[in-house]
């Protein structure tokens, strides 16, 4: 029973490159959200997603930033022209429903590293 | 807007001992849900134990059991027994299913040394 799948788990940009992070939910599991951990705080949310639609993007960045879940693959966040500031881990999880009684599982992380 | 806080950065315990972990919340919610998680190095987030608001109550998971108290707002963590597998990070988090904002908010965590 896998769990929540996240890649690459280390990333290493240039500034001005763009990153793709990707992230699969556990099998079953429609529901993806991402977060962001800066050094030495806690998980802040970025977005929340179902199959093809955004449904709470309130705590992603207005400009650079995008994410998606498609029909069929993985969810995917994407940045655009990286700053050194958005090194961070970026952390995916996943719920059944979406309910408000679901749990989140949150997949290992991606490691992003701007020089 | 809802907080979460935890005014511990680093515990230090000894193995077998009890160790409670201090988080607090604000928020003018009556229905919502706390959660532990735990972060060993490896950074995989692993959900320790959950806690419905309108339930009474203390949820327990084996040597995890939690001290929910609403009306002061706050949600501690206890590991009895402590082993040298609970070094981690400890965050708390509360979810509000309401609101737009469907996230979990976090604390920013609690260093848990164990000293063998």
């Amino acid at each position: 029973n896998a769990g929540v799948m996240q890649n690459p788990r280390h990333l290493v940009r240039r500034r001005g490159q763009e990153a793709r992070l990707r992230c699969s939910p556990m099998k079953g599991h429609s529901h993806v959200y991402w977060y962001r951990q800066l050094p030495e705080e806690g998980l802040k949310f970025m977005v929340y997603l179902q199959k093809e639609n955004i449904i709470d993007e309130s705590g992603m960045p207005k400009e650079r930033f995008s994410a998606e879940f498609p029909k069929e693959g993985p969810s995917i966040l994407r940045i655009q022209q990286v700053v050194r500031g958005d090194s961070a881990a970026y952390f995916c999880a996943s719920s059944f429903l979406g309910l408000r009684t679901d749990t989140q599982y949150f997949g290992p992380g991606t490691r992003l590293t701007v020089l | 807007a809802q907080t979460v806080t935890q005014s511990q950065p680093e515990m230090s315990v000894q193995e077998a001992e009890t160790v409670t972990l201090s988080c607090t919340y604000d928020t003018s919610e009556s229905d919502y849900y706390l959660f532990w998680y735990k972060q060993p190095p490896s950074r995989q987030m692993i959900l320790v134990i959950r806690q419905e608001a309108y339930k009474q109550q203390n949820a327990t998971e084996n040597r995890f059991s939690v001290n929910f108290q609403k009306a002061a707002k706050s949600f501690s963590l206890k590991i009895s027994d402590s082993q040298l597998g609970d070094a981690a990070m400890y965050f708390c988090a509360y979810r509000f299913p309401g609101g737009g904002a469907d996230g979990l908010t976090f604390g920013k965590g609690t260093h848990l040394i164990i000293q063998p």
